[in-house]
């Protein structure tokens, strides 16, 4: 079975700071990894995947994320925050050979000026 | 236009009504998707289909119907609405090959009165 924790509700920054948001995972296989991101009122979309190439993993708008096997844990960061980046951020894992995503409950970013 | 279309987009509904959520893709992803988003609990998968004619249940999928008899549509059924069923509802598909990321719909927001 597989799982997702995403293990704050809601993360508040600055513009200029940076981002983390945290995620741990179980899984009974070698898992993929994602990060999607859903602003108000808008489907969800892809920020990057791990499908255990490069445990960095890079995505669109400057953001990141590192997969660490011992910890099981898929942090997303990001260098410095834009009010652009708020919105909600799912942790998403899916076995391999097994193609349904879990999802995270969620991490809604909030970026004051 | 290639993408994946959800309809319709918003919906009200009465206790007990049949409302029928439509899917379609255009890639020929052979897995699609359906989930739903509610506060607190992120998405969770209803139901997922691996090809055509062959579907399978999710996490949540008491009250729900679902078909495929074409590889490109994928209608979800609420055979008597009910308010606990007032959502957001989410389509997806991928190709399923080497798990790769799911695409999701723009969402349908079903208010069950």
């Amino acid at each position: 079975a597989q799982s997702v924790t995403q293990l704050d509700s809601h993360v508040s920054v600055s513009e200029g700071t940076p981002v983390l948001l945290r995620c741990n995972y179980s899984s009974s296989y070698s898992p993929s990894l994602f990060w999607y991101v859903q602003h108000p009122n808008k489907g969800l979309q892809l920020l990057l995947k791990y499908t255990s190439a490069a445990t960095l993993v890079k995505g669109i708008n400057g953001f990141e994320a590192e997969f660490k096997k011992s910890e099981t844990s898929f942090h997303l960061t990001k260098p410095s925050a834009h009010m652009s980046d708020a919105a909600e951020y799912f942790c998403v894992v899916s076995d391999r050979g097994y193609s349904t995503l879990t999802f995270g409950k969620g991490t809604m970013l909030l970026v004051s000026p | 236009d290639a993408g994946i279309t959800q309809s319709p987009r918003y919906k009200i509904t009465e206790t007990g009504r049949q409302v029928t959520l439509m899917c379609h893709q255009t890639w020929s992803h052979s897995y699609m998707f359906w989930y739903r988003q509610d506060l607190g609990h992120g998405l969770r998968l209803i139901y997922y289909s691996a090809a055509a004619d062959i579907t399978d249940k999710g996490e949540v999928p008491d009250g729900y119907v679902v078909s495929r008899s074409k590889t490109e549509n994928f209608p979800l059924t609420l055979e008597s609405a009910t308010r606990s069923q007032t959502s957001v509802y989410f389509c997806a598909s991928s190709d399923g090959v080497s798990v790769t990321e799911a695409f999701f719909g723009q969402g349908t927001r079903l208010t069950v009165v």
